[in-house]
């Protein structure tokens, strides 16, 4: 079985312009979750998808969002970046909502 | 609100050594418990889980132990290997407030040394 695939798996980008991830979830999972991690906060929780429908959201400022697709797949962007969102992009998706989290590899964005 | 606390690292062991990594939280309702671990240049991999008090979780040699009276959930194994290097986060999900969400404690980072 595939695990969960984020691409790209590297980003640099320079401040202002904006920025799309992509995430390709575990076949069968419908639960969608996007979380930033950086050396001085750690794991972040930006928001979930399930169903194509956010359910949670963290607290980000309104440059980020994020959607899903009937095929669970998910996309989140960052528009006008700022340095400080330089980080690991983490994607994760679960069966449902009180299953594990099953983590891809990450997108690493440098905004310079 | 609910949150989890671990310990500050990095913790550096011989290869062999016992290994314990603290973990407490904080939560309304019945969380559901987990470890989870990360190498480099990877993202998280679920390391063991317990869904209610008393539960232990295990995996590879890791073991976890819900304990309710004392709201902990410490990560021990008995002979850490070199491989074990890694950075380690204990996390929760609850879901009292009707979804269920997962806290992260800010991870500790694991250096074992040959």
């Amino acid at each position: 079985k595939a695990g969960v695939t984020q691409t790209p798996r590297y980003l640099i980008k320079t401040r202002g312009q904006q920025v799309t991830l992509s995430c390709s979830p575990i076949s069968g999972h419908r639960s969608v979750s996007w979380y930033q991690q950086t050396p001085g906060q750690g794991l972040q929780f930006l928001f979930e998808y399930f169903s194509e429908t956010q359910r949670n959201k963290g607290n980000f400022p309104g440059r980020f969002s994020g959607r899903q697709f009937s095929n669970s797949r998910s996309e989140m962007n960052v528009s006008t970046l700022e340095l400080g969102d330089s980080a690991l992009y983490l994607c994760a998706s679960s069966l449902d909502s009180n299953s594990p989290l099953h983590f891809g590899n990450g997108t690493r964005l440098t905004v310079t | 609100g609910n949150s989890v606390t671990q310990m500050e690292g990095p913790v550096t062991l011989s290869e062999e050594a016992f290994l314990t990594i603290n973990c407490t939280y904080t939560a309304t309702g019945y969380p559901s418990l987990f470890w989870y671990v990360q190498y480099p240049g990877e993202g998280l991999q679920l390391l063991l889980k317990a869904t209610k008090a008393d539960d232990k979780g295990s995996n590879k040699g890791f073991e976890a132990t819900y304990r309710k009276e004392t709201t902990s959930f410490h990560l021990e194994k008995g002979s850490v290997q070199v491989s074990d290097s890694a950075v380690y986060f204990c996390a929760l999900s609850d879901g009292t407030s009707g979804t269920y969400k997962y806290i992260f404690g800010t991870g500790t980072r694991l250096k074992v040394l040959a």
